[in-house]
């Protein structure tokens, strides 16, 4: 079955670092996003990503972070300088159809801890 | 921001019987809703959805109903299985926006 994979699984950053975050999103899927959660809390949405572009950003997607699609399989999303509340999960996730009526298929995470 | 609510952490039900898992929204402009399962260390799967359109779907054990007029949706198991225990989230969708609004969870148990 295909699957969303994310590296790493699992980094830890100094605060101030700047920390890249891929995902290879299945290959035919066409809307890409990235969630976070910081523990105990609700997944939150971040950016969705279509046709080589930003289609949405929440409020917490400020300056500090950039997503880009390098190539025609990875999707990354950037921190550039790390602060402590950057603590989370990202997932990141990919659909055929998007506007999230149709399925939404999550990686299994990247955990950030930031120190 | 408490626009998807679930208010329960936590049910415990027993292998066999009906686990009801209950999610509240305030957005009256959602259209679209879903249910993940997360296991530990595993991303959020996709589970059942439902439009506003309609007030129930189903799928094998598995049936969602909505409430419009009370804004709130339901997540029916049956029977509910030990491989079922799992986080379950609501989550929910506004027409135009591709951002899903989830809630905090309900942590599920199903006892053998």
């Amino acid at each position: 079955e295909p699957e969303v994979t994310q590296t790493p699984s699992h980094q830890v950053t100094q605060m101030g670092q700047e920390v890249i975050l891929r995902c290879v999103p299945i290959s035919n899927h066409l809307y890409f996003y990235w969630y976070r959660q910081i523990l105990g809390q609700k997944v939150e949405f971040l950016v969705s990503f279509y046709n080589n572009e930003i289609s949405e950003k929440s409020e917490i997607f400020d300056d500090q972070f950039s997503v880009e699609r390098p190539d025609g399989s990875n999707f990354t999303l950037k921190i550039r300088s790390t602060k402590l509340e950057d603590s989370a999960m990202y997932f990141c996730a990919s659909s055929e159809n998007g506007r999230t009526t149709g399925e939404l298929f999550f990686g299994e995470g990247s955990r950030l801890t930031v120190l | 921001d408490q626009q998807v609510k679930q208010n329960s952490p936590s049910l415990s039900v027993q292998e066999g019987r009906i686990s009801i898992l209950n999610c509240d929204y305030t957005n009256s402009m959602f259209d679209y809703f879903l249910w993940y399962k997360k296991y530990p260390a595993e991303g959020p799967t996709f589970l059942i959805s439902i439009s506003s359109i309609k007030d129930k779907n189903e799928d094998g054990r598995f049936t969602v109903f909505l409430n419009k007029s009370a804004k709130h949706l339901s997540l029916h198991i049956v029977p509910s299985q030990p491989g079922d225990s799992a986080v379950y989230f609501c989550a929910a969708n506004q027409g135009g926006s591709e951002k899903l609004v989830f809630g905090k969870g309900t942590k599920l148990t199903v006892n053998p």
